[in-house]
């Protein structure tokens, strides 16, 4: 079975330009959530899905970060313009359903580098 | 808030040695306990995990046990392997946390031959 996918992996972009990732979900999985790592921390949650429906989008900037999750699968997360501080590796995981003891399933992010 | 703490790393052990990563957290209600773990060049993946006081959560030979009287959630590991090397990450997630993984900062392990 494949796993979450996510692209790209790697990006440079200098600051003030657009930046978008990607994030291809488990098969099946309803629930799909993107968090930002930051280097030498745990991640943080930006926003959570819950089939298309953002369900919980508090963390997320929404100044310069947008996302979406079009028919309820795939997933883009946005930010435009980029800041130095947008340094980070963003992930994307997903999960069968909203449940507090369920198992979150993460791919290997995409590590974004703001000059 | 809510929130998770775990000792600094890098943690550096010799093969064979004993492991103990300290893990405490601050939450309302009774919040499910993760281990999660990520090798080098790859995504978090689950390790184990507790959803309730007092369970054990065991997995690949590290242990790592719910204890409510103390909020703490050590990951414990008998004999390291070289192959054991990664980032390990205390997590809780609950009702009261709107089902939200809050993760502590990570811990670095370094297992030597």
């Amino acid at each position: 079975e494949a796993g979450v996918v996510q692209s790209p992996r790697y990006k440079i972009i200098e600051k003030k330009q657009p930046v978008a990732f990607w994030c291809n979900p488990i098969s099946g999985h309803n629930t799909l959530y993107w968090y930002r790592q930051n280097l030498g921390q745990g991640p943080e949650l930006l926003i959570r899905y819950e089939n298309e429906e953002a369900v919980d989008d508090s963390q997320l900037p929404k100044d310069r970060f947008s996302a979406e999750r079009l028919k309820g699968v795939d997933s883009t997360l946005k930010i435009q313009p980029a800041e130095l501080g947008d340094s980070a590796v963003y992930l994307c995981a997903s999960s069968l359903a909203r449940t507090a003891t369920g198992e979150l399933f993460f791919g290997e992010g995409s590590r974004l580098t703001v000059l | 808030g809510d929130s998770v703490t775990q000792m600094e790393g890098p943690v550096t052990l010799s093969e064979e040695a004993f492991l103990t990563i300290n893990c405490t957290y601050t939450a309302t209600g009774y919040p499910s306990l993760f281990w999660y773990v990520q090798y080098p060049g790859e995504g978090l993946q689950l390790l184990l995990k507790a959803t309730k006081a007092d369970d054990k959560g065991s997995n690949k030979g590290f242990e790592a046990t719910y204890r409510k009287e103390t909020t703490s959630f050590h990951l414990e590991k008998g004999s390291v392997q070289v192959s054991d090397s990664a980032v390990y990450f205390c997590a809780l997630s609950g009702y009261n946390q709107g089902g939200k993984l809050i993760f502590g900062q990570g811990t670095e392990l370094s297992v030597k031959p």
